[in-house]
């Protein structure tokens, strides 16, 4: 069981707009900011968005990420068929036990 | 570019300890601001999180490993390792070796996993 809840699939067809989900807690999205990584079959993971919003160069701005609260979407616009991967939420968890990282289960996104 | 690369037995025996070494080329791990950690990924499943150390030596650690792990750099060979200690067949992973970098702005301080390692299977098995 993550700490960080994402919907275990996601589907789109090409250039559709498909969002994802990832809701926290108040001592981990509540209190810190979001980074969201794509993980392509069979490749380590790769940053997609940072703080919240930011996109480091070279991921195109199809991809957007927001915060609200103790939730954050990732966005996804004019889907293409090599968008199909495992996206992950990640944030600082600020947790009474010690703080650290939390990663969400991953959303298994198919592009149809 | 940065370069970071995996290395390690790949089996190892139940109650050992599993150790893994991460070897950063294009850059020093002495730098101020960096963390770096390790992060684990079970056959099939999602992305956890094992510890990371700073530059100085400080470290945090996933509180359910915190009594099996430690890492520890060396910044004379640009590697840092992992040792997580008692291993059974949960500890069966994908490992990778990151780097956390820091972002500031006018509001926010943060750190997000900027490069990664490919990745290194270790099976715990006898």
């Amino acid at each position: 069981q993550s700490v960080l809840t994402q919907p275990p699939s996601a589907s789109g067809t090409p250039g559709q707009r498909v969002t994802i989900s990832c809701s926290g807690s108040s001592s981990n999205i509540g209190s810190n900011t979001v980074n969201w990584y794509q993980q392509l079959p069979g490749t380590a993971p790769k940053l997609l968005i940072y703080s919240n919003n930011q996109r480091p160069s070279g991921v195109p701005d199809r991809f957007s990420g927001s915060k609200s609260g103790a939730s954050a979407s990732l966005a996804i616009s004019g889907l293409q068929s090599d968008d199909e991967a495992d996206y992950y939420c990640a944030a600082w968890d600020d947790s009474m036990n010690g703080p650290h990282w939390v990663f969400g289960g991953g959303t298994k996104l198919t592009v149809l | 570019q940065l370069h970071l690369q995996e290395s390690g037995p790949g089996l190892v025996t139940p109650s050992e300890t599993l150790s893994l070494t991460c070897t950063v080329s294009g850059g020093s791990i002495s730098g101020s601001s960096y963390y770096w950690g390790w992060i684990r990924q079970p056959p099939g499943k999602g992305l956890e999180w094992i510890g990371s150390i700073y530059y100085s030596g400080s470290t945090y650690y996933k509180p359910s490993l915190k009594s099996r792990v430690t890492i520890s750099l060396d910044t004379s060979k640009t590697q840092f390792s992992l040792k997580l200690s008692s291993v059974t067949a949960a500890d069966t992973a994908l490992y990778y070796c990151a780097r956390l970098s820091p972002y500031t702005s006018s509001s926010l301080f943060s750190y997000y996993f900027d490069y990664w390692g490919q990745g290194t299977l270790v099976t715990v098995s006898s």
